[in-house]
């Protein structure tokens, strides 16, 4: 089955600085990438996500760029601000809503004011 | 995106009974997942609720410890069973509306067992 792995587990970032997540995927079929931010208590909310056919999405501060070559994804978050501390996700999944989603192990960003 | 009512929100329960979850969305969906999420890990899955059919459980989760309810497109039920302290986690429901919505999770349920 699929396995994902992440990188780092825990990131400290001064505060407008970016911010750079990465994950390994090993199933090839994989072809959906959400990530979720899930504060303390909260649950998981989804803030990007692409898909197989495409290499690079962005909305606003944040950007995923997917390599299927290499299987691996990056979640990016650029002038990063205090309220993006939080827990980050990554996930893959090899049929978008027909399939589960394989969860990374997390990491615990820290925006240092 | 869909609207997850998930309940409850939280519990304290004896070791040896069970507890249901439930999860009502307000739209239909085809398939439902419920995950594991313990303290400062990640979400695992346990098993995925099509309705009309028998729920699929992932390795190391048993239907007979995690019973699971599918009566129609809205709503499922997770049971945990015969619990123990090693059963103490945050139980999330989730579901996948269509393209562009991605997964969405319920509220989360709890659950302490002492």
């Amino acid at each position: 089955g699929e396995n994902v792995e992440q990188h780092p587990s825990t990131l400290s970032v001064q505060e407008g600085d970016s911010a750079v997540i990465k994950c390994t995927y090993s199933d090839s079929a994989s072809n959906y990438f959400p990530w979720y931010k899930q504060e303390l208590g909260k649950r998981p909310q989804l803030i990007i996500d692409i898909r197989s056919n495409v290499g690079e999405k962005k909305d606003q501060r944040i950007a995923v760029t997917l390599n299927k070559t290499a299987k691996h994804f990056s979640l990016h978050i650029t002038e990063t601000q205090p309220e993006d501390s939080a827990v980050y996700f990554c996930a893959a999944s090899s049929a978008f809503g027909n399939e589960k989603l394989t969860f990374g192990t997390g990491t615990r960003l820290t925006i240092i004011p | 995106s869909a609207v997850i009512s998930q309940k409850p929100s939280r519990d304290i329960c004896q070791r040896g009974t069970s507890l249901t979850i439930q999860c009502q969305v307000d739209s239909q969906v085809t398939m439902m997942f419920w995950y594991r999420q313990q303290p400062g890990q990640s979400l695992t899955l346990i098993a995925t609720a099509n309705q009309g059919s028998e729920a699929t459980y992932e390795s190391g989760f048993v239907i007979d410890k995690f019973p699971i309810s599918r009566p129609n497109l809205t709503f499922s039920t997770l049971t945990v069973s015969n619990m123990s302290p090693e059963d103490s986690s945050i139980y999330l429901c989730s579901v996948v509306q269509g393209l562009g919505y991605g997964y969405t999770f319920g509220s989360g349920t709890r659950l302490t067992v002492v």
